[in-house]
């Protein structure tokens, strides 16, 4: 059982390019999630999906964008990278309905450098 | 979701319990209170989690206050591996998931 995997673990990236960040789940969750951490902060939204089907913006979606695939598969695109966006990019899901305990499971984390 | 203050960052000896608060005075009557913490750089993970009652795990015990404004979080006998940070927040548990905010957490270091 994987649980929440993430690809790639790294990448760098020249400003102006382009690069999807994928995310798989394996527990069936309903609601998938995209943050990001920068050095010595806590994690702020991008995107969340909270059905397959669905998704809406979080704290900070400028310059990203998502697809929600199908019930396990929820990407994150970079469609012109800018050194900004240099940052650590977690991937998280959760199971919301009544009788679980709501939890959120997170991905290792994706390194992002833009150059 | 309401929004979560803790400290930045706090110590704890090696053997003794750790006490982390936090304090959520805008939370809401369904709201619950989780905590989650982050090793290093790993993606963050799930703690307890309660609505108004004192929880226990094997991980950890949970504090509410009994107007629900504040909890505690008690590492009942830290170890070198608990230093992380620890992220409070606060969210509807069967409701919309949108936009959890985990701030920056209280950076917990367990000494020798």
């Amino acid at each position: 059982n994987a649980g929440v995997t993430q690809t790639p673990k790294f990448q760098v990236l020249k400003t102006g390019q382009s690069m999807t960040l994928q995310c798989a789940q394996d527990m069936n969750h309903n609601s998938m999630y995209w943050y990001r951490q920068d050095p010595g902060m806590g994690l702020r939204l991008i995107y969340y999906s909270a059905s397959e089907g669905t998704t809406d913006k979080g704290e900070v979606p400028n310059g990203y964008n998502v697809s929600r695939l199908n019930k396990r598969e929820f990407s994150l695109r970079l469609e012109s990278a800018a050194p900004s966006q240099t940052s650590v990019y977690f991937c998280a899901s959760s199971e919301p309905r009544g009788g679980t305990t709501g939890e959120l499971f997170f991905g290792e984390g994706s390194r992002l450098t833009v150059l | 979701d309401a929004k979560t203050t803790q400290p930045p960052s706090m110590d704890c000896a090696e053997g003794r319990a750790a006490n982390l608060p936090c304090n959520h005075s805008t939370i809401s009557g369904n709201e619950y209170v989780y905590w989650y913490r982050q090793i290093h750089s790993q993606g963050p993970q799930y703690i307890i989690h309660g609505l108004k009652n004192n929880e226990t795990n094997e991980m950890a015990s949970l504090i509410i206050t009994e107007d629900r404004k504040s909890s505690t979080l008690i590492l009942p006998h830290a170890t070198l591996r608990d230093t992380a940070v620890y992220y409070c927040i606060v969210r509807v548990r069967g409701g919309s998931q949108g936009n959890l905010i985990f701030g920056k957490g209280t950076k917990l270091s367990v000494k020798p």
